[in-house]
């Protein structure tokens, strides 16, 4: 089963707006992460907010994290084009062997009109 | 210096084969992950090596295997193909095997027909 599950899966946006992408998840975690994906490519690592931490910026990436919602934040400023992609949240979960494994939600495609 | 590299970028199959992809870490990473991703949906785990030895394996059948080498680069090899196994696979690595960020390849696209 997935760990983390983004809202919404979907969303189109004009430039210039901001999007805003939710991830939650079920167990506790040591951090969690935030990647984006291009069409049929790999995935690129954009944050990674520590379990004691409750916001992060990054250029025009701002990462909030609740641990007591369980829940994730994405927000992308000013959007452009090239930021069209799908994004996930992705955190570590222990599996019944005691490793970690990365999990990923589903995703959210973000569509940005130029 | 190089990313993550995957070898072949494409490949199509028919049913009952069997495929081995490869995956060369970024220099300095000895931990390599594999993913699958069907489409419209997230990466899943298949496994984790770590100085080559195996640290994690998800929920995937036996006919999936994986090795690192000694220069930490790694094959996942796939028996028996069957249709649902048509998917991008995903090799990512990292410095170490703990919970950290993972540099991704572009993946492998198998269609299995």
């Amino acid at each position: 089963s997935q760990q983390g599950e983004e809202d919404p899966q979907a969303l189109s946006i004009q430039e210039g707006e901001n999007a805003t992408m939710n991830c939650s998840y079920k167990t506790s975690i040591n951090n969690l992460q935030w990647y984006r994906q291009n069409s049929g490519r790999g995935l690129v690592h954009l944050i990674l907010i520590r379990s004691n931490e409750r916001e992060k910026h990054s250029g025009r990436l701002r990462v909030t994290l609740d641990t007591s919602k369980k829940s994730s934040s994405l927000l992308i400023t000013a959007s452009r084009a090239a930021d069209t992609a799908s994004y996930f949240c992705a955190t570590h979960i222990i599996m019944d062997t005691g490793r970690r494994a990365l999990t990923f939600g589903s995703g959210t495609r973000l569509q940005v009109q130029p | 210096d190089a990313g993550v590299t995957q070898s072949p970028t494409h490949l199509i199959k028919t049913r009952g084969q069997q495929v081995t992809l490869r995956c060369s870490p970024i220099s300095g990473h000895k931990s390599v992950s594999w993913y699958q991703q069907v489409l419209g949906q997230g990466p899943q785990f298949i496994f984790q090596y770590y100085e080559k030895e195996e640290r994690g394996r998800g929920n995937f059948p036996d006919r999936f295997s994986a090795r690192q080498f000694p220069n930490y680069s790694s094959e996942l090899n796939v028996n028996a193909l069957l249709l649902g196994d048509s998917a991008l696979y995903l090799c990512a690595s990292s410095l170490a095997g703990g919970p950290n960020e993972q540099f991704f390849g572009p993946g492998t696209r198998l269609t299995v027909l």
